[in-house]
């Protein structure tokens, strides 16, 4: 199957914990994106990587760090959990900047 | 400041009947303006996607108009099915290096 694909889809854990959520694409896409939905379903973006180089960081606390091993992962790892980060995050990918973006599954994150 | 605004926030209809869903935008410069249906649970799913000279784009009983002069953006479904029953959420590219702006969305509801 040709998609974005999110692990986990589920993850719930307590504050001050680290935690990682994992993104593979197989479209061939050289451009990748961590999205954050909250309770009230507004999409903000977080962050954008083209062919493996940051070229969006929106106005993140650097408790969150994507890390990008190849131009199909783009991994999103973040310290120090807080019960604001409970949210719906969603992974996309596009052909290029501008171009159609294909989203993941999401991976619901609830911090205790 | 760049802005969608979307309306209604949520609408009830019966199944078979049209809807029309509204979409304003003050983003400036324009590139383009994209419509995507997010299921519950689901990542958002792209409809149509409309550049500044387009004044209409469907897709299956989807279709979406553009006035790019007065900044307004619609989507009508026609004889709606249960299946519709989604969040639509209104995207606007502004042009050059800049991520996406989205709208809060309209939940629409098709009841049996």
């Amino acid at each position: 199957d040709t998609a974005v694909s999110q692990t986990p889809k589920y993850l719930v854990t307590q504050m001050g914990n680290d935690k990682s959520i994992k993104c593979e694409q197989n479209l061939g896409h050289d451009t990748m994106y961590w999205y954050k939905q909250d309770s009230k379903k507004f999409l903000k973006i977080m962050f954008s990587y083209n062919n493996k180089e940051l070229i969006i960081n929106e106005t993140v606390p650097n408790r969150f760090s994507p890390k990008s091993p190849d131009k199909a992962h783009l991994n999103l790892h973040i310290n120090s959990l807080e019960l604001g980060d409970s949210a719906v995050y969603f992974c996309a990918s596009s052909r290029g900047r501008g171009y159609e973006q294909y989203f993941g599954p999401g991976t619901r994150l609830t911090v205790t | 400041k760049n802005q969608v605004e979307q309306s209604p926030q949520s609408l009830i209809i019966l199944e078979g009947k049209n809807c029309t869903l509204q979409c304003n935008y003050t983003v400036s410069p324009f590139s383009n303006l994209r419509w995507y249906k997010q299921d519950t649970g689901r990542g958002p799913v792209s409809l149509t996607i409309m550049t500044f000279s387009e004044n209409t784009k469907s897709n299956g009983r989807y279709t979406a108009t553009l006035d790019a002069d007065t900044k307004q953006s619609s989507l009508h479904i026609t004889a709606s099915q249960l299946s519709d029953s989604a969040s639509y959420i209104c995207v606007v590219r502004l042009s050059g290096n800049t991520p996406l702006v989205f709208g809060k969305g309209t939940r629409l509801s098709v009841i049996a």
